[in-house]
Parts: structure tokens; C-alpha cells; sequence
């Protein structure tokens, strides 16, 4: 079965410091995963993909299959970075449906 | 329009009524998802519909809970005699094609809905 854990429900680290948002997934098959953001009064919105690489707002993430994590990273975390952060994951060659983790409230204090 | 767009934004309702949920996907956009986000639960699916594919209903939570997209587009959830339980914020969302490492998925800002 598709299941994503996140096991912190809040976070909070002073602006500066390093953060790391925990993302644990199970999946039998190759996952794809994400992390979505959701700011104060704002929709939720994807933050970034694993398969890009890529590094958004200086988030990034690595896959790890033999952990089967996805932790999400900001070496300096920024007050404007305080918001919800959702884990997902989509299977390859799956209809599509995309797994929420139940997130984690990032609060970064000034 | 330029996004998802739902209706009604907020809704109270009392309990043991029936109430209606609308999405508008993005255009050209041909799979649309409903979730259901409250407090200490996070995002839980509800279901999903892939162009003119069967839908998936496996995260419906009960009978009472149903959908239907008209025309590939529209879509309506509806929960039936609703229960103090049922408040949350329903959140529609919508994407190309199935979510992959092309697309994206994009949301509406959710219906929020009060039972009393």
C-alpha cells in the first residue's frame, strides 16, 4: 500500500538555522515524489520534484531508496519559509493519484 | 479561468443535510482530484478522475460521499446527510495529464464547509 509519513506535526528553528522536514514513504513499485507548500491564506502549491533535481527558494531533496525517505532541506531557513509542507508521492505508471503525508508546520523565528 | 476554481467558498450546513461541492479544473486539464484537509489528519484523497477512465473512489470515506464529473470538466462532490465529522476543507485539484515528472497538479483554494 501507498503510505507517506511525516513524523513532525511542527517545526520550529530560529531564522539562520539549518532545517530538515522529515518525509518517510512506502511504495512496492518506483515512487515519484513531491513536496507542496501551502503559506498563510494561500493555496497549496508544489514546491519540487525529485526527478528535477532541482533546488527551489533553497529547499532541496533527496530520494533515498534504501531509507525510502525524502527529507526536505534549507541550509538557512528564512521567516517568509514558515508555512505547511506536505510530502507526496505518485506511482510511476499509476493512473496518477497522488499520497499526502499529513505535513508539517514549519515556523521560523526572527 | 487561470485556476482551479471552487464553489461555494464557505458553506454551513446542519447536520443531516445534503450539500453540493463544485470544481472548475483549468481548462484543457484532464485529470481532477477532490481531497479533504483538517486538522490532524492533513491531506486525505477522495478521488480521482483520468479523462474518460473509470474513476477511483478508494478514498471515499462512506456511502454518503459521492462525485461525478460531467463532460470530462465540472466536477461535483456531494455528501450526503452530513455529520459533524464531514467539516473540512475539500479541495479540488487538477492537472494535464496524471501526475508524472512533466505536470503538476494545481489547486483551488477549497471549499470550506461548517456542520452543525
Amino acid at each position: 500500500a501507498q503510505r507517506v509519513t511525516q513524523p513532525e506535526k511542527l517545526l520550529s528553528v530560529f531564522k539562520g538555522a539549518p532545517v530538515e522536514l522529515k518525509c518517510n514513504y512506502s511504495y512496492s513499485g518506483s515512487p515519484e515524489l513531491f513536496w507542496y507548500v501551502q503559506y498563510s491564506r494561500q493555496r497549496l502549491q508544489l514546491l519540487l520534484r525529485h526527478i528535477s533535481r532541482e533546488s527551489i527558494k533553497g529547499f532541496t531533496a533527496d530520494l533515498n531508496k534504501g531509507e525510502t525517505s525524502f527529507h526536505l532541506k534549507k541550509p538557512f531557513a528564512q521567516e517568509e519559509d514558515s508555512a505547511m509542507y506536505y510530502c507526496a508521492l505518485s506511482g510511476r505508471g499509476s493512473q496518477g493519484n497522488l499520497i499526502f503525508g499529513k505535513g508539517t508546520k514549519l515556523s521560523v523565528k526572527p | 479561468g487561470a485556476g482551479v476554481s471552487q464553489s461555494p467558498s464557505n458553506k454551513v450546513t446542519e447536520k443531516g443535510k445534503d450539500v453540493e461541492l463544485r470544481c472548475d479544473p483549468i481548462s484543457g486539464h484532464t485529470a481532477l482530484y477532490w481531497y479533504r484537509q483538517s486538522l490532524g489528519q492533513g491531506l486525505e484523497f477522495l478521488i480521482y478522475f483520468q479523462g474518460n477512465s473509470a474513476p477511483d473512489k478508494s478514498g471515499l470515506p462512506s456511502d454518503r460521499f459521492s462525485a461525478e464529473r460531467t463532460g470530462g470538466s465540472v466536477s461535483t462532490l456531494t455528501i450526503q446527510r452530513t455529520q459533524q465529522e464531514d467539516s473540512a476543507v475539500y479541495l479540488c485539484a487538477s492537472s494535464p495529464l496524471h501526475v508524472s515528472t512533466a505536470n503538476t497538479i494545481y489547486f483551488g483554494e477549497g471549499s470550506w464547509l461548517t456542520v452543525v
